[in-house]
């Protein structure tokens, strides 16, 4: 069965260290989203790309980055942790523009 | 910009029982998709229900249902003879079909507790 494969599912971390989160998907979707969810806040898009080579900011993007070097993968990194960082992260595809998302099983990272 | 709000942060609910969960939302476009996401303890993510805007008729999956009021911009999910496994988180989400990017829009959600 095709699916979503987040890593590591928990980490504990240092502030100002780097960090990175990855998203491995089988179903070869081109549309792929990070998102970040918080108490009282939902679910946050921060991150998404379109394809192979494309990245977009999305409403919380501050202290993350992306690249998109293949269909399969889009690793989402903190260049400099911090605790505002600590937060539950949600990778999720979608196989077409406007299609529902499918979503992996969330990465906890907490922040020290 | 398109907000969804749940005011409800917690509901409960006893087994066989029925539970309307609410969600507004703001938007100028005529066009758009709205989803319910549940959330259980496992943190997985999995969609309960979808309505396009542009079908008046309101979508129902099994024991779950919708009551979509496009002109007040309401979307409560009905949840009908209530489970243990009905608990959870629930998510109510926008898509835009005019901008077409493909995000989803989250409200903060609702804790859904069922009572035996």
């Amino acid at each position: 069965d095709a699916e979503i494969t987040q890593s590591p599912r928990h980490k504990i971390t240092e502030t100002g260290r780097q960090v990175t989160l990855a998203c491995h998907q089988t179903w070869n979707h081109n549309n792929m989203f990070w998102y970040r969810q918080d108490l009282g806040h939902g679910l946050r898009l921060i991150h998404y790309s379109y394809g192979v080579q494309d990245t977009n900011k999305g409403e919380v993007s501050d202290g993350y980055s992306v690249s998109r070097s293949n269909t399969e993968d889009l690793p989402l990194t903190l260049e400099s942790a911090a605790s505002s960082q600590t937060s539950v992260y949600f990778c999720a595809t979608s196989p077409r523009v406007g299609g529902e998302l499918f979503f992996g099983e969330g990465s906890r990272l907490t922040v020290l | 910009a398109q907000t969804v709000t749940q005011s409800q942060p917690e509901m409960s609910v006893q087994e066989a029982e029925t539970v309307t969960l609410s969600c507004t939302y703001d938007t100028s476009e005529s066009d758009y998709y709205l989803f319910w996401y549940k959330q259980p303890p496992s943190r997985q993510m999995i969609l309960v229900i979808r309505q396009e805007a542009y079908k008046q008729q309101n979508a129902t999956e099994n024991r779950f249902s919708v009551n979509f009021q496009k002109a007040a911009k309401s979307f409560s999910l009905k949840i009908s003879d209530s489970q243990l496994g009905d608990a959870a988180m629930y998510f109510c989400a926008y898509r835009s079909v005019t901008s077409n990017t493909g995000k989803l829009i989250f409200g903060q959600g609702t804790t859904l507790q069922v009572k035996p």
